[in-house]
């Protein structure tokens, strides 16, 4: 089975500009959560989508959004970047929602805004 | 708020020593407990997980502990090799909350050989 898949692997976009980001989850898998990494605040919960709704949030501004379409992939969106959101994203999949099963993550976009 | 705090920040061993990690959480309510291996350019790996009904769980070399009255839990690595050498970061989950995951800030572990 294929892994967890991100697209673009690197993104360069500068300050004001909004950037999309893509995850294909494992197939067969319906879960699909995002992360955000930093050196300063380490890895940070964005959201997580199941059956195409949103299902958990974390504490991000709403400039920070999601979706996911019918096929269980995911998209995340960041409008009017900012220096501090430049950071490495990570989506996870899992089979199902329910607090049994591992999250399997992809190998994440690298974000900088300039 | 939910929160995980992980010590050290970095380890440094000698190959064939043993390594442990250890997490502390804040909320009572989490039930689900992994710790995941982060390598540049390999992505994030689960390499072991415990749930709140266990005490101890163990994989070949590596083994996880909880104790839920003090809210902590440890891994611990024996044997270690150069290629146990990554970034290592426990996580804790809520029940019903499988989806999202509170991270530690992470360990730089170093085998030397």
């Amino acid at each position: 089975k294929a892994g967890v898949t991100q697209t673009p692997r690197y993104l360069i976009k500068t300050r004001g500009q909004q950037v999309t980001l893509s995850c294909s989850p494992i197939s067969g898998h319906r879960s699909v959560s995002w992360y955000q990494q930093t050196p300063g605040q380490g890895l940070q919960f964005l959201f997580e989508y199941f059956s195409e709704t949103q299902r958990n949030k974390g504490n991000f501004p709403g400039r920070f959004s999601g979706r996911q379409f019918s096929n269980s992939r995911s998209e995340m969106n960041v409008s009017t970047l900012e220096l501090g959101d430049s950071a490495l994203y990570l989506c996870a999949s899992r089979p199902r929602q329910g607090n049994d099963y591992e999250q399997y993550f992809g190998p994440g976009t690298r974000l900088t805004v300039t | 708020g939910e929160n995980v705090e992980q010590h050290p920040s970095t380890l440094s061993v000698q190959e064939g020593d043993s390594a442990v990690i250890k997490c502390t959480y804040s909320d009572s309510a989490s039930n689900y407990f992994p710790w995941y291996k982060q390598e540049l350019g390999k992505g994030s790996q689960l390499i072991i997980d415990i749930r709140s009904n266990v005490g101890e769980k163990k994989d070949q070399r590596i083994a996880v502990t909880l104790n839920k009255t003090a809210k902590h839990f440890s891994l611990h690595i024996t044997e270690t090799q150069p290629e146990d050498s990554a970034v290592y970061f426990c996580a804790a989950s809520v029940y019903n909350q499988g989806g999202k995951l509170i991270f530690g800030q992470g360990t730089e572990l170093s085998v030397k050989p």
